[in-house]
């Protein structure tokens, strides 16, 4: 199966601050994706992470919300800006191959 | 849109019962489908998918899910639970040849009682 690895696993923040979450995938990964995952709720796609070019958002997510960057093909981030308590939720990145997806451990972010 | 429901939030059996886990979809075009687990702690894994073929899937653990493409379903099935099968499980949907882009359902959270 294929490694997905996310920094940072947990942080608390300070509301109207910024973080920015990396994940790093293997080789056999074509395409990532950012998830999330509200307290007690399943799992909703954000975006897809395009190589070189601007990430495909999901609707109800913008850009200048969740920046997110793809530079080559193993590594993204996504930026969870000007934050508040309700962006609380553990975030998920997720490599496909075609046939199956595989997802990190995720960020568990807090939003005091 | 696609939408994917999952029947049961919450489910508590005992060691050795039967489980049955409903997943109802909807979607306008032929979707693969996926069964994840998520035990406490840990990320999420594949139990088992279904692109084509026989109906029929087997998957890790014991598990197995049957495509019943008339009724838009995609339930879960394990003869006999273990305690080690308390974990949170996810049905998802995605279109393909969108390098699996998911739509997730609720998920339902699986107790099993020694």
């Amino acid at each position: 199966s294929a490694v997905i690895s996310q920094k940072p696993s947990r942080d608390i923040c300070q509301r109207g601050t910024s973080l920015t979450i990396q994940c790093q995938v293997d080789s056999q990964v074509t395409m990532m994706f950012w998830y999330r995952q509200q307290p007690g709720q399943s799992l909703t796609l954000i975006a897809t992470a395009n190589q070189g070019s601007e990430a495909t958002y999901e609707s109800g997510f913008v850009i200048d919300k969740f920046p997110i960057s793809r530079p080559n093909l193993t590594f993204s981030t996504l930026t969870v800006s000007n934050m508040s308590p309700e962006d609380s939720s553990i975030y998920l990145c997720s490599g496909g191959t075609g046939t199956e997806a595989f997802f990190g451990q995720g960020t568990r972010l807090t939003v005091v | 849109a696609q939408s994917v429901s999952q029947h049961n939030h919450h489910v508590i059996l005992s060691e050795a019962a039967s489980l049955e886990l409903g997943c109802n979809y909807s979607y306008g075009g032929t979707v693969n489908l996926f069964w994840y687990v998520q035990y406490p702690g840990q990320h999420l894994q594949l139990l088992l998918k279904y692109f084509s073929g026989d109906p029929l899937v087997k998957g890790i653990k014991g598990f197995e899910a049957e495509f019943i493409k008339s009724k838009f379903s995609f339930n879960l099935r394990k003869p006999s639970v273990q305690w080690s099968d308390t974990a949170e499980y996810f049905c998802a949907v995605g279109p393909l040849n969108a390098g699996n882009m998911l739509t997730f359902g609720g998920g339902t959270r699986l107790m099993v009682k020694p």
